[in-house]
């Protein structure tokens, strides 16, 4: 039972360039998030996804792209990587109604 | 402006004591609340949560109030254990949508055996 699967686990990227971090669920949820988190700054939600087919933006979605053509899948792209964009990154999913996030154990990005 | 505040960044009890970490919030709107542990290298995991129309909610060694005119909750934990060690974050959502949680920025609880 893998629950939310994130890869890489670590990545380390030059300014300007782009790459997608990968986020997968088995467990047939409809919900998924992509929340970033910064020292002393908590988890703040980038972009989230309601159902295949159907996202929105959260609090920071700015240099952030995202998609969901599948259930089980829900890829966050970094168009032009940014230092300010050096984070820990954690997708989540969700079921039905007051059913918490799960997240996966993050991706952790360093933009030189 | 900070909705979900977390004013400890840290505790320090011993091994078997109660350990209350706490939680303000300023959305009126807020209607759920959690609790989530986080260990190093690790995703949050999900620890326990509370609607707004309870005050209480118990789970084995874990309770939450919710002080809904104080816009405060609290986390109890009793007796706290060495592996308890770990950072806590509060988080609340508005209107059955937990994809959308808002964060505190955590307090890091330290168990000492």
């Amino acid at each position: 039972n893998a629950g939310v699967t994130q890869t890489p686990k670590f990545q380390v990227l030059k300014t300007g360039q782009s790459m997608t971090l990968q986020c997968a669920q088995d467990m047939n949820h409809e919900y998924m998030s992509w929340y970033r988190q910064d020292p002393g700054m908590g988890l703040r939600l980038i972009h989230y996804s309601v159902g295949a087919g159907i996202t929105d933006q959260g609090e920071v979605p700015n240099g952030y792209n995202v998609s969901r053509s599948t259930t089980e899948d829900f890829p966050l792209r970094l168009l032009s990587a940014a230092p300010s964009q050096t984070s820990v990154y954690f997708c989540a999913s969700s079921g039905q109604g007051n059913s918490p996030l799960h997240f996966g154990n993050g991706t952790r990005l360093t933009v030189t | 402006d900070q909705q979900v505040k977390q004013n400890s960044p840290s505790l320090s009890v011993q091994e078997g004591r109660i350990s209350i970490l706490n939680c303000d919030y300023t959305n009126s709107m807020f209607d759920y609340f959690l609790w989530y542990k986080k260990y190093p290298a690790e995703g949050p995991t999900f620890l326990i949560s509370i609607s707004s129309i309870k005050d209480k909610n118990e789970d084995g060694r874990f309770t939450v109030f919710l002080n809904k005119s104080a816009k405060h909750l609290s986390l109890h934990i009793v007796p706290s254990q060495p592996g308890d060690s770990a950072v806590y974050f509060c988080a609340a959502s508005d209107g059955g949508s937990n994809y959308k949680l808002t964060f505190g920025k955590g307090t890091l609880l330290t168990v000492n055996p």
